[in-house]
């Protein structure tokens, strides 16, 4: 059974930082494309970014560019989420999802993380 | 990036009806579409992929279909356990970008 399950999440002030992260079960972790997908509260979905099988190649959107660091262990079956200088509208439920082709067949419970002073 | 307008915003069917949800795509995408359902408080679940096929375990009501750079989603003879939001999501080129999304109420 596939599992994705997030930790790291909490209330952070603006400016500081936050390590998001997926530890992966249930496949052949080191295969998959990995991104991570968040939810600002009663919004919509909102891909943030993606990574390769290997790591090498890393894919983000414009806003978080810069700011947020997408990385993976797959000697642990682990993908990461750095967040840096974090702003309130970074306030969401962040979502580890696997790539199943060009779509997203599995998704973690989501971790919350609140930007507030 | 590419826009995808979803509509509509919510809906409300019966037992009966047929649901169509709708997002199109503000170019060709290559039908790299996927739908998902969202229940309060849980994450995302596929139901389609590739614009057209049904992902495992998804209820063979539900189905999706392409005309030019619209997609749609199907839903025959739903349930009330269908009620959700639903997104469609492309992934033909990033930014990913999602449709905003459509409210479902089953009556």
């Amino acid at each position: 059974e596939v599992q994705l399950v997030e930790s790291g999440g909490g209330l952070v002030q603006p400016g500081r930082s936050l390590k998001l992260s997926c530890a992966a079960s249930g496949f052949t972790y080191s295969n998959y494309v990995m991104a991570w997908v968040r939810q600002a509260p009663t919004k919509g979905l909102e891909w943030v970014a993606s990574i390769s099988t290997g790591g090498g190649n890393t894919y983000y959107r414009d806003s978080v560019k810069g700011r947020f660091t997408i990385s993976r262990d797959n000697a642990k079956n682990t993908l990461y989420l750095q967040i840096d200088s974090l702003r309130s509208e970074d306030t969401a439920t962040y979502y580890c999802a696997k790539h199943g082709g060009y779509y997203f067949d599995y998704w973690g419970q989501g971790v919350m993380v609140t930007v507030s002073s | 990036d590419i826009q995808m307008t979803q509509s509509p915003a919510s809906l409300s069917a019966s037992l009966e009806e047929i649901v169509t949800i709708t997002c199109k795509a503000s170019q060709g995408i290559d039908d790299y579409l996927s739908w998902y359902q969202q229940k309060p408080g849980k994450s995302p679940q596929l139901l389609i992929y590739d614009a057209t096929s049904l992902a495992d375990g998804v209820p063979s009501r539900f189905s999706g279909s392409r005309s030019g750079t619209q997609y749609s989603l199907k839903i025959s003879r739903p349930q009330v356990d269908d009620s959700g939001i639903y997104y469609c999501l492309q992934s033909y080129s990033t930014p990913l970008t999602f449709g905003s999304g459509t409210k479902l109420e089953i009556k």
